[in-house]
């Protein structure tokens, strides 16, 4: 079992929806999850962290995380073809440095 | 503020052959991760540095090693190539605490091993 799991995809939306991504852990003793973006060819540039429980905004983006559950969703509100791109989940590992499971990406298409 | 800057951005290589790759992290970031991301199996943890220090090591074979300056530059070496290691790999800056704010990643090395 992978430490993160996501829906690889595609996934496609037209432009202005929302676009909803979601992401399982396994490591309970995951403390801080990451929402990374990685337009093709490009290296994975951050988008959001969140350590609670419940839901976290930053503009059109926000994230959410249930711990019981072991799950991290993004939601993109008002997509733009801007956002399409691979969406890459992190979980932090439970031991002392800065070592984060990933997931392998979900794809976004917005299609204008 | 400069990003994280690896060279090679490209490299190909012979199989049996070894390879060395370099990054430099954003200053005042101390810890420095590796990572080889392929696409079936995504970003994959090789090791993290810190300080000159491995912190942590992922499960690849010992033919992958790194180490640390302390300019907090470091270097990953790959020893007798395989097929297989043909992926990018990404280096990744951030402070001690990195796991409470994340990564910047550089613009990763793309090696093939023909």
């Amino acid at each position: 079992q992978k430490e993160v799991e996501q829906n690889s995809g595609p996934l496609s939306v037209p432009e202005g929806a929302i676009a909803s991504l979601n992401c399982t852990y396994s490591d309970r003793g995951s403390q801080s999850f990451f929402w990374y973006r990685q337009y093709s060819g490009k290296s994975p540039e951050l988008i959001m962290f969140i350590y609670s429980n419940g839901d976290k905004e930053d503009g059109r983006f926000t994230a959410q995380l249930n711990k019981a559950s072991q799950y991290v969703s993004l939601l993109i509100r008002d997509s733009q073809p801007s956002d399409s791109a691979t969406y890459l989940c992190a979980a932090g590992a439970a031991n002392t440095g800065n070592q984060f499971y990933f997931g392998t990406g979900t794809s976004l298409t917005v299609i204008p | 503020k400069a990003g994280v800057t690896q060279t090679p951005r490209y490299l190909i290589k012979t199989r049996g052959q070894q390879v060395t790759l370099s990054c430099s992290p954003i200053s005042g970031h101390r810890s420095v991760s590796w990572y080889q991301q392929t696409p079936g199996q995504g970003l994959q943890f090789l090791f993290e540095y810190f300080s000159e220090t491995q912190r942590n090591k992922g499960n690849f074979p010992g033919r992958f090693s790194g180490r640390q300056f302390s300019n907090s530059r470091s270097e990953m070496n790959v020893s007798t190539l395989e097929l297989g290691d043909s992926a990018l790999y990404l280096c990744a800056s951030s402070t001690r605490t990195g796991r409470d704010y994340g990564y910047t990643f550089g613009s990763g090395t793309r090696l093939t091993v023909v």
